[in-house]
């Protein structure tokens, strides 16, 4: 079955440490989508990256990046040199090009990860 | 600019009363969704939408009912039969069977029992 597992419930660092996010999945689809979505404290889900199946080129959007390895089902995310407007609940998810059961274009959200910057 | 609305941002319900969140967009999508936030819990599936007068339950329906009369709304009544619902809600909207679109989130509405 289809699943998302964020296992870091929070994280606490000092400004300019860099912090790994982690996101481990699970799909029987072989075309699937991989997302990371920040929600800072005014509660709005932001959207900060989308991945396919078949791209595992990793990216990097500044003190950002990503790295996606399907033969461990993982898709990280790190930030570099943190800052204290990083601090946010961060929620990778996953939507199943197939959708067993009805639910093709869903996303499945994994429990979210509390990361918090100390200055 | 499009976008969802979701209001009112914090509301707050006397035990027993039925109350309707509600979510509006203008992006033209057909799929919406309700979600539901406790902490440490992430987000739960309520109810969603594909297609305009068609809805299907999430994972924890009970207590909650929806209607999709109009493609831009999408409303969420909290009944007196949800026994907890203090709790954020999100609604949120995506093009339907775009499995690589992902959503376009509400900035939420805070529901407080008093």
């Amino acid at each position: 079955a289809q699943k998302v597992t964020q296992a870091q419930t929070e994280i606490s660092v000092v400004e300019k440490e860099d912090v790994t996010l982690d996101c481990v999945y699970e799909t029987r689809d072989t075309t699937y989508y991989l997302f990371w979505y920040k929600q800072p404290p005014s509660g709005e889900l932001v959207f900060l990256i989308r991945r396919n199946s078949f791209d595992e080129q990793n990216e990097i959007s500044g003190r950002y990046s990503w790295n996606f390895q399907k033969s461990t089902s993982s898709f990280n995310f790190t930030i570099t040199a943190s800052q204290v407007v990083d601090s946010a609940v961060y929620f990778c998810a996953l939507s199943e090009a197939q959708g067993y059961g009805g639910s093709q274009g869903n996303l499945i959200f994994g429990k979210g990860t509390k990361l918090s910057v100390k200055p | 600019d499009g976008g969802i609305t979701q209001s009112p941002k914090y509301l707050f319900r006397k035990e027993g009363q039925n109350v309707t969140l509600s979510c509006e967009q203008n992006l033209n999508h057909d799929a919406m969704y309700w979600y539901r936030q406790d902490p440490g819990q992430g987000l739960r599936l309520i109810y969603y939408s594909q297609i305009v007068n068609d809805f299907q339950k999430g994972d924890i329906a009970e207590g909650y009912s929806v209607s999709r009369e109009k493609k831009e709304s999408f409303p969420l009544t909290v009944t007196s039969a949800q026994k907890n619902p203090t709790a954020f809600y999100l609604c949120a909207s995506s093009i339907q069977g775009a499995t690589n679109y992902g959503y376009t989130f509400g900035s939420g509405t805070r529901l407080t029992v008093v």
